[in-house]
This record gives structure tokens, sequence and C-alpha cells, in this order.
């Protein structure tokens, strides 16, 4: 079956260092990746997005990775900052669907 | 902020008892998608609208069941509420143009349902 999963369920940095955060997936069908931000009470908040025929996308401070040969996806932020403390979620999609697909998330903590 | 809205913020009911959530997509988006999240888990797809229909369903029983508005607003109702319906309701909009999504999807703040 298809799914999304994170390899760390919590992340520890320090403020200003760099964070990176893993996702595997299994569906080498998928065209599109999400990486969203949860902070507490609020729904996900879009971050950046990927799709499958690109291995790179540079957004402010946040930089997507996407690996196909291994299905592996990666969220790298920039001098980490106490606000980008949050849960983060990876998902995925295909064009012919009409659903995310969510992993379990990985919990971010930036150490002041 | 997305520009999509739910109503209400939290709400508490108990078990057999039905519910109505509601949801109003981000301007210029014609797709309403429904989720559910545990706590501590990742949103799972309940059903998405699309041209008041709806367009796809993910594994939850007929109890859950939804409306879009020409608006492109949205409803979902759950009857019979169970315990385990205790969970963060989220709306997503996004649009569909020609039956293909053309833009991902954002998120309202979500309906915090408890069931006693």
């Amino acid at each position: 079956g298809e799914s999304v999963g994170l390899h760390l369920p919590t992340l520890s940095v320090q403020e200003g260092d760099n964070s990176i955060i893993n996702c595997a997936y299994s569906n080498s069908a998928s065209d599109y990746f999400i990486w969203y931000k949860q902070e507490s009470g609020k729904g996900p908040q879009f971050i950046i997005d990927i799709r499958s025929n690109m291995d790179k996308r540079q957004g402010q401070r946040v930089t997507v990775l996407l690996n196909k040969t291994v299905k592996h996806l990666s969220l790298q932020i920039a001098a980490t900052q106490p606000g980008d403390s949050a849960v983060y979620f990876c998902a995925e999609w295909t064009d012919s669907s009409y659903k995310l697909i969510f992993g379990s998330g990985t919990r971010l903590l930036v150490r002041p | 902020e997305t520009g999509v809205t739910q109503s209400p913020t939290h709400l508490i009911k108990t078990r057999g008892q039905q519910v109505t959530l509601r949801c109003s997509s981000q301007s210029g988006h014609n797709t309403v998608s429904w989720y559910q999240q545990a706590l501590g888990q990742g949103p799972q797809f309940i059903f998405q609208y699309y041209r008041e229909e709806e367009n796809g369903r993910g594994n939850f029983p007929p109890r859950f069941s939804g409306l879009q508005f020409p608006n492109y607003s949205s409803e979902l109702n759950v009857n019979a509420l169970e315990l385990d319906d205790s969970a963060l309701y989220l709306c997503a909009s996004s649009l569909v143009w020609r039956d293909v999504s053309t833009d991902t999807q954002y998120f309202g703040p979500g309906t915090r349902l408890t069931v006693l």
C-alpha cells in the first residue's frame, strides 16, 4: 500500500543551526510532495512543495530535496528560529487522486 | 493566514449525538476537502467536494457526510457520534480546473470536537 512516513519523531536543534527533517514515501507514482508546518492549536500551514520531476526547490530559508531513487524527501530549514518550533508533516499527492496522504509528523524543538 | 475559515472552533458532544461543522473556502477556490486529525497523528482524508458533489472518499463510514454549497462553502456532518470521533477536523480548499487540481490545499484552523 502507499504510505508516507518520517524517520525521526522529534528533532531538537540549537537556535541558529540548520534543521533537516526527513520523510520516506512508498508510492513511486506520486506526482507532488508538500511540507506543512503545524503549530499547536492551528491547522497545517503550507511551507513548500515540489513536483516529482524536480529534485530540489528553494524557498525563503527552506529547501526541499527529493530523491526518487530511494523515495526520500527532506526539508532543510536554514538558521532555525524559535518560531520554527512546530510539528512538520510531509504529504504526497497524485494528479489522478484527490487526497493528500500525510505522514505522522516530526516535532521540531528549537533550543534558545 | 490562508483565508479558509471554520466554525465552531471547539465543540463538545455526547455519544449518539449529531454534529455539523462548517467551512468557508479561500477566495477563488472551488473545492473543499475534509480531514480528521487525531491527537499526535497526521490528518486523515475524509472526503472532498467539488461542483457540489462528493469527489472522493477515504475510509470513513457513511455516518460521515457532507455538503457543498454554490458559494463553495461546505459542511461536514457526523451522525451517531462515537468516542473515537474526538479529533481536530480540518477543511482545506483548493482550485480544480477542468477536473485537475491546479494548486495545493490550504487548511483552515480546524474545529476541535470532543465526544463524551
